[in-house]
């Protein structure tokens, strides 16, 4: 079975700075896919950003960015240029190939003016 | 619809009835998930369908707990005499066949909010 774990149950940030969230994973599976996803107070699960396993290079999409080793089973986002709107609980999640899903316990993070 | 539709989006109902929550996937996606969270806390595996294949259910917290997904498509997720300790947000996510360019990536519900008195 997979795990995802997320050490950091909350984290803060001054606004306009840089922040990085933790994750590592166990798995036997070769090829599989990981995410980070926002959830505001509104609930609604946002998708940040998406890894394939089997790329090398790190995904981004404008301030978020992956750090993905592979080997070390670990799957950082990082925010640059944090911004207010970013306050949120930050999920970590694997997806196999087999479709089954893992999420980790997720981290409140907060941005503070 | 664009997105994973669920309803109701509120539901308050007494300890002891039966409540039914509805997913209505992405056209086209094969899989769906139920997950349960709690205030504060992260989310919880239901139970995981896949095309016509047999679902996974090992994430039902009790036999109160079923879910159907007729046709492929619409899931029901049905709680039986309810507790209290049953209210929480239940996500229903669906994820497009593997192979495609936006495969295996969840879209979630906005969720369906379950309070038990």
């Amino acid at each position: 079975a997979q795990t995802v774990t997320q050490s950091q149950p909350e984290m803060s940030v001054q606004e306009a700075e840089t922040v990085t969230l933790s994750c590592t994973y166990d798995t036997s599976e070769s090829n599989y896919y990981l995410f980070w996803y926002k959830q505001p107070p509104s609930r609604q699960m946002i998708l940040v950003i998406r890894q394939e396993a089997y790329k090398q290079q790190n995904a981004t999409e404008n301030r978020f960015s992956v750090n993905f080793q592979k080997a070390a089973k670990s799957f950082s986002l990082k925010i640059s240029d944090s911004q207010l709107g970013d306050t949120a609980m930050y999920f970590c999640a694997f997806l196999g190939n087999a479709g089954k899903s893992t999420f980790g316990d997720g981290t409140t993070l907060t941005v503070k003016p | 619809g664009a997105g994973v539709s669920q309803s109701p989006s509120n539901k308050v109902t007494e300890k002891g009835k039966d409540v039914e929550l509805r997913c209505d996937p992405i056209s086209g996606h094969t899989a769906l998930y139920w997950y349960r969270q709690s205030l504060g806390q992260g989310l919880e595996f239901l139970i995981y369908f896949q095309g016509n294949s047999a679902p996974d259910k090992s994430g039902l917290p009790s036999d109160r707990f079923s879910a159907e997904r007729t046709g492929g498509s619409v899931s029901t997720l049905t709680i039986q005499r309810t507790q209290q300790e049953d209210s929480a947000v239940y996500l229903c996510a669906s994820s497009p066949p593997t192979g495609l360019p936006s495969g295996n990536t969840i879209y979630f519900g906005e969720g369906s909010w379950l309070t038990v008195v």
